[in-house]
């Protein structure tokens, strides 16, 4: 079956340590994207990649890096520089161009920070 | 930045009812969309709608691209318990653009 897949799906970490947030995709898409959801708030976009080896920052990029070395793959990584990382990270994928709006999601990462 | 309200941001049905939620928007959009999200799950796509007035239907769901652009709305007719969850409008500012602009959520509980 196509579709996204996000791993880990829950995971607990201690202030001060990086994680990384594994997103994979076989839909053949262009676009992927990271978002993220707190509580009672719409999705905010973290990062997106349009192409292998390109990548933009969204709205909300700051303590966050990504890498798009693969077309299926686009990994976030939560660093320790991200204040309040706590959340629901949601990594989707698209057609791009025309289609961008038309994501497709995985089943989302939910982050603790102990 | 660009803001979509939504509202209602909850709602309390009877099975059986029908639903409506919509949204607004002081900017004008290329394209919106609804999605729903299922509890613990990613959200999935519902409706996409491309042009000023159109209306769509899927089941029965029905939603309606705003004339002015700014504004869009759902309806959901004789809800049914896995109607449950939170629904979000998403709308486009331009024809392929990256970023999509996201409400809060309505988020839809039905009593059997």
């Amino acid at each position: 079956d196509g579709g996204i897949t996000q791993s880990p799906k829950y995971l607990f970490r201690k202030e001060g340590q990086n994680v990384t947030l594994s997103c994979e995709q076989n839909l053949n898409h262009d676009a992927m994207y990271w978002y993220r959801q707190d509580p009672g708030q719409g999705l905010r976009l973290i990062y997106y990649s349009q192409i292998v080896n390109d990548f933009q920052k969204g709205d909300i990029a700051e303590g966050y890096s990504v890498s798009r070395e693969k077309k299926e793959s686009f990994p976030l990584t939560v660093t320790s520089a991200q204040k309040n990382p706590t959340a629901f990270y949601l990594c989707a994928s698209s057609w791009g161009s025309s289609l961008a709006g038309e994501l497709f999601f995985g089943e989302g990462s939910r982050l603790t920070v102990l | 930045g660009q803001q979509l309200n939504q509202s209602p941001q909850s709602m309390f049905i009877q099975e059986g009812e029908d639903v409506s939620m919509n949204c607004t928007s002081s900017s004008i959009f290329n394209t919106w969309l609804w999605y729903k999200q299922d509890p613990g799950e990613g959200p999935v796509l519902l409706i996409a709608l491309y042009k000023a007035g159109e209306l769509t239907s899927n089941g029965r769901l029905t939603a309606q691209f705003g004339i002015t652009r700014k504004d869009s709305f759902l309806n959901i007719s004789a809800s049914i318990p896995s109607d449950v969850g939170i629904y979000f409008c998403a709308g486009q500012l331009y024809q392929g653009a990256q970023k999509l602009v996201f409400g809060q959520g309505t988020r839809l509980t039905i009593n059997p």
